[in-house]
């Protein structure tokens, strides 16, 4: 039982470039999200999941886009990097409405210059 | 969107309570509060949920009074090991808008 595993951990962009994060749970949960976290700072939202097929945007979803097409995946694209999206980005999951821990995966480390 | 306000930084010794209380003022009738607890390089770890009163595991203690406004996480006879960062997240099961604000950057001495 691996939990939530992201890929890649680490990686640098080229301003201009896109990429794409994938985030794979093996706990059967309806409910991911994507979360950015900037040095010294908490996390905030950018986009979730209530289920296959579903996405929501959160608290800062410009510039990013998701996809759900199968329950255990959740992937985040930057579709034209930008400086300002050099950050931490977590992934998370939990079962849904009435249990609302979230598991929380390693982190991929992004780099744009 | 609830809010949540904690102390920016906590300094404690080993074998000591810590209590990190957290100010939810326009807190939903809908909301639970649950605590984070984050390493450097790690993402965050589920460490207790209440809706009111008190709850206790193995690890934490949360208090909630009546009001609902605040709420405050005691961690009993904490060891080097407890240094991290505690988030207060707020949030109704929907999922929606769920937001940990800045945290609180506990830091045990020997």
């Amino acid at each position: 039982n691996a939990g939530v595993t992201q890929t890649p951990k680490f990686r640098v962009l080229k301003t201009g470039q896109s990429m794409t994060l994938l985030c794979a749970q093996d706990m059967n949960h309806e409910y991911m999200y994507w979360y950015r976290q900037d040095p010294g700072m908490g996390l905030r939202l950018i986009h979730y999941s209530v289920g296959e097929g579903t996405t929501a945007k959160g608290e800062v979803p410009d510039g990013y886009n998701v996809s759900r097409l199968k329950k255990q995946n959740f992937l985040l694209g930057l579709e034209s990097a930008a400086p300002s999206q050099t950050s931490v980005y977590f992934c998370a999951s939990s079962l849904g409405l009435t249990n609302y821990e979230q598991y929380f995966g390693p982190g991929t480390r992004l780099t744009v210059t | 969107l609830a809010k949540t306000t904690q102390p920016i930084s906590m300094d404690s010794y080993e074998g000591q309570e810590v209590n990190i209380t957290c100010s939810h003022n326009n807190i939903a009738t809908n909301d639970y509060i649950t605590w984070y607890q984050q390493f450097p390089s790690q993402g965050p770890r589920f460490i207790i949920q209440g809706y009111k009163t008190k709850v206790t595991n193995e690890v934490a203690s949360l208090f909630i009074p009546a009001d609902r406004k605040s709420s405050t996480l005691s961690l009993p006879r904490v060891s080097l090991s407890d240094t991290a960062v505690y988030y207060c997240l707020v949030g109704d099961n929907a999922g929606n808008m769920l937001t940990f604000g800045g945290g609180t950057r506990l830091m045990v001495k020997p």
